[in-house]
C-alpha cells in the first residue's frame, strides 16, 4: 500500500522568498516520488522526479526536493519565488510491486505576492 | 515533445446522456490513463491501460468505462451521465514501467453534467 500526504492545501509567499512545499509518503515499497504543477487550466507538468539515485534532486524552473527516508519526507524548495511559481503542486508516489499506479497527494496551492 | 491531446476542453451535457471523452497520444506509450481531478481531493485514478485492448480498474471506475482500440487512443465513457460525475477529467501517457516513468498530461475537459 502506498499514500502521500501533502501537508499544507494553500501556501502563500512574497516574490524573492524562499518556497517550502511539505510531502510525506508511505510505501511498503521502494518508492519512487515525483512533483508536479499545474498552472491554470493547465494540464500536469513534471517538476521532477526521484528513483532511488541521489537523494537531492533538481528539477526545472529551480526547484528542488530532498528524499528523507528516515522522515519519509520529499518536500519541493526553491529559494527564491517568482510570480509565475504560483500554481497548484502535486506530490506523486509510485512503487515497484505496489501496484501499476501513482498515488497522488491532495495538492498544494501556491500564492506568490508581490 | 510528447503530445498528448484531448478532444474537448469544455463539455456540457444532460443527465442520462452517453458521453466519450476521447484522448490521443503520440509518443507510442504503452501506457494510457484517466484521472479525475475535484478540489480537495487531487487526482484519482478511473482507469487505466497497458496495452490494445487492455484495461485495469483504477480508483474510482464505477460509472465509467474504457475503450483502447488502438495504441495511441484511449476513450473514456459515462454511459450514462450523472450530476456527480461534473468534474475535470485529465488523461495521461507513459512508458511501460509505471512506477519510473514520467506521465504526461493532456490539457484535461472540464466537463458539467446538468
Amino acid at each position: 500500500a502506498q499514500s502521500v500526504t501533502q501537508l499544507d492545501s494553500h501556501v502563500s509567499v512574497s516574490e524573492g522568498t524562499p518556497v517550502l512545499l511539505r510531502c510525506n509518503y508511505s510505501s511498503s515499497y521502494s518508492p519512487s516520488l515525483f512533483w508536479y504543477v499545474q498552472h491554470p487550466n493547465k494540464g500536469l507538468q513534471l517538476l521532477l522526479k526521484y528513483t532511488s539515485a541521489a537523494t537531492l534532486v533538481k528539477g526545472i524552473n529551480g526547484f528542488e526536493a530532498e528524499f528523507k527516508k528516515s522522515e519519509t519526507s520529499f518536500h519541493l524548495t526553491k529559494p527564491s519565488a517568482h510570480m509565475s511559481d504560483a500554481a497548484e503542486y502535486f506530490c506523486v508516489v509510485s512503487a515497484t510491486g505496489g501496484g501499476n499506479k501513482l498515488t497522488f497527494g491532495t495538492g498544494t496551492q501556491l500564492k506568490v505576492e508581490l | 515533445d510528447v503530445k498528448v491531446t484531448q478532444s474537448s476542453r469544455y463539455l456540457v451535457k444532460r443527465t442520462g446522456e452517453k458521453v466519450f471523452l476521447e484522448c490521443v497520444q503520440d509518443m507510442d506509450h504503452e501506457n494510457m490513463f484517466w484521472y479525475r481531478q475535484d478540489p480537495g481531493l487531487g487526482l484519482r485514478l478511473i482507469y487505466f491501460s497497458y496495452d490494445v485492448k487492455m484495461k485495469e480498474k483504477g480508483d474510482i471506475p464505477e460509472g465509467y468505462s474504457v475503450s483502447r482500440e488502438k495504441k495511441e487512443r484511449f476513450s473514456l465513457i459515462l454511459e450514462s451521465a450523472s450530476t456527480n460525475q461534473t468534474s475535470m477529467y485529465l488523461c495521461a501517457s507513459s512508458l511501460r514501467q509505471v512506477a519510473k516513468n514520467i506521465q504526461y498530461f493532456g490539457a484535461g475537459t472540464r466537463l458539467s453534467v446538468l
